[in-house]
Formats: structure tokens, sequence, C-alpha cells
């Protein structure tokens, strides 16, 4: 069973340009998380996906947005980067119409913005 | 709406001593609780979870919680700490159908 994967592992843009991050959900999840964590601190969640549609949002702007693929993977867009949104984005895969109620979480891609 | 406080931000404990990370959660209903444990430059791994079943959890590690509702606690505990159990530690609420919401965070140190 492949846990949740997500790439790239460290990234590194310029203020004012676009990121996309991707993410593979574990095997025989349906629910697809994204959550920011800014160094020192909690993770913070920016929106989940479950069958492709946006499922829930946290206090995030529109130019944070996402996508799920039929295979229930997802990215993570990010327009108009600026130096706050430097952190280690964290994506979850979940399946709770399937009795799962835990959250599996990738490894992460450290995004800094310069 | 649901917030978590966990007290502490870094708990230093001795090799073979008893941990406790606290965990209180503002809920007016029975929540879901989740701990989650962070190594450094990793991403969050369950340790437990509490899903109105049994109100004492066990998870991986020798971890365990105990949901209290009168306290709105889920402290996390382990009998006899061990070098490799040095991480940051995260208790989480679920609310609604979507999201967590997870405390700041306790740094655990263990010292031989």
């Amino acid at each position: 069973e492949t846990g949740v994967t997500q790439s790239p592992t460290h990234l590194i843009k310029t203020r004012g340009q676009q990121v996309t991050l991707r993410c593979s959900s574990q095997s025989g999840h349906n629910t697809v998380s994204w959550y920011q964590q800014a160094l020192g601190q909690g993770p913070q969640f920016i929106f989940q996906y479950y069958r492709e549609e946006e499922n829930g949002r946290g206090n995030f702007p529109p130019r944070f947005s996402g996508l799920q693929f039929p295979n229930y993977s997802s990215e993570l867009n990010v327009n108009a980067l600026e130096l706050d949104d430097s952190a280690l984005y964290l994506c979850a895969s979940s399946s709770e119409d399937r009795g799962y109620y835990g959250y599996t979480f990738g490894s992460g891609t450290r995004l800094t913005v310069v | 709406a649901q917030s978590v406080t966990q007290l502490g931000s870094h708990v230093s404990v001795s090799e073979g001593a008893l941990v406790l990370l606290r965990c209180n959660y503002s809920s007016s209903v029975p929540p879901y609780l989740f701990w989650y444990v962070q190594y450094p430059n990793q991403g969050l791994q369950l340790l437990l979870k509490y899903t109105s079943a049994a109100t004492l959890v066990k998870g991986i590690n020798d971890f365990e919680a105990e949901f209290k509702k009168s306290e709105t606690s889920f402290h996390l505990t382990k009998p006899s700490a061990h070098m490799s159990d040095a991480a940051e530690y995260f208790c989480a609420v679920k609310w609604g159908p979507a999201k967590l919401i997870f405390g700041a965070g306790t740094r655990l140190a263990v010292h031989p």
C-alpha cells in the first residue's frame, strides 16, 4: 500500500511567480486536503477536494487554487507568490465514506519565495 | 469556532521518564481528535485518533491518549521516553466535514 507522495520536495520561486505542487493520495483514499505550515507553527487548512469538487476552504485568498483528478491525485496552485507564502505545504488523504477517519500526510513540499 | 490549545511549546524529559503532552479543545459536540508527530524536515505521522469509541486510545510506539469530555482534554502520554521520541507533536480536532484544526505544537526533547 503506497502512502501519500508529494512533488517536488523543495522549490525556490521569485515573488510574483506562480507555482504548482503535486500530490498522489494513498491507495483507496478519495479525499485530498492541503495544509500550509509556516516555520514554527501548526498546519493551517487551505482546502479539501472530494470526488474532484472543492469540499471546504480555509482562510486563504483566491490565488490559492486546486484541482483533483479522477485518480484522486491533486494539485495546489499558487499565483502571484508573496514572501509570506514561504512554508511547508502538506497534502493529506483520507476516505471517510469508506470508514477511514484518519488523515495520511505526505512529507511535504518546502516552498521558499525570494 | 473550534480551537486547540497545547500547553507548553517545549517539554523536556529524561530518557525512561513519563511523557505527558497536554491538549485542550473547544467544542460543543463530540469531536474527532488526533495526535500527530513530526520529525525534522518530514510530514506528519498519525500517532492515534479518537472517533467516539473507547475514551482511552492506544497508538503506535506505546503512546496513548485519554479523551475527557468534562475537561475537554485529550492529553498524550507515554510511560517511558526514548531518545527517538524527540520530535514535534501536534494535537488536532476535526471541524466539519473537511478540515483539521491543529494546535501550535509541542516540541519534545529527550535527554540521557
